[in-house]
């Protein structure tokens, strides 16, 4: 059964650092989005992405983060200058009808 | 602003012991209601989507049902293996939105032999 992949799955960094976290969707959607979850809250939107550009975001998602798909498989999302309350789980789904299928996620430790 | 409230926060089940997670919503508008569970350290896993009221989702155990203001997660006869946290997610339909899920904070269900 296709799903969605991440890499890395934790990924621990000093404050002021850039990170790049990875994700390849399900190969058929078209639709990508990027979450998170920091410990004990709710799932969060941070982004969404169709056709090649960004179609929504959310107030979190501010100028230190962006998001591309640097070819036909994956997905990135890019931190450019993490702050500790970057620290969370990250989570990236696809879909191509209505339901979002979710990848296990990416630990981002800000220490 | 939109808003999706779970209840109870967490439930303590004896295997056999059938329950119901609430999810109530306020939205301006509903495209679409959906449940997922969720494994320690692990991502959404989609059980089910409603999109109107009246309709319900049969799944194993589970069995999801949409009002016009709330659904309920049915568990009957839950097993240990059911333990996880069920979380709820609405979908509006804004002419810009797309599809961007609003979840709720979940509830956390240990299901004890």
């Amino acid at each position: 059964e296709p799903e969605v992949t991440q890499t890395p799955s934790h990924q621990v960094t000093q404050m002021g650092q850039e990170v790049i976290l990875r994700c390849v969707p399900i190969s058929n959607h078209l639709y990508f989005y990027w979450y998170r979850q920091i410990l004990g809250q709710k799932v969060e939107f941070l982004v969404s992405f169709y056709n090649n550009e960004i179609s929504e975001k959310s107030e979190i998602f501010d100028d230190q983060f962006s998001v591309e798909r640097p070819d036909g498989s994956n997905f990135t999302l890019k931190i450019r200058s993490t702050k500790l309350e970057d620290s969370a789980m990250y989570f990236c789904a696809s879909r191509s009808t209505n339901e979002q299928y979710f990848g296990p996620g990416t630990r981002l430790t800000v220490t | 602003e939109d808003q999706v409230t779970q209840s109870p926060e967490a439930l303590r089940l004896q295997e056999g012991e059938s329950s119901s997670l609430n999810c109530s919503y306020t939205v301006s508008g509903l495209r679409g209601l959906f449940w997922y569970r969720q494994d320690p350290g692990k991502g959404p896993e989609f059980l089910f989507t409603l999109y109107s009221a009246g309709e319900e989702k049969e799944k194993e155990r589970l069995k999801a049902t949409l009002t016009k203001k709330e659904s309920f997660l049915h568990i009957t006869a839950p097993k240990p293996e059911d333990s996880a946290t069920y979380l709820c997610a609405v979908q509006t339909n804004y002419g810009g939105s797309q599809g961007n899920l609003i979840f709720g904070k979940g509830t956390k269900l240990s299901v004890k032999p």
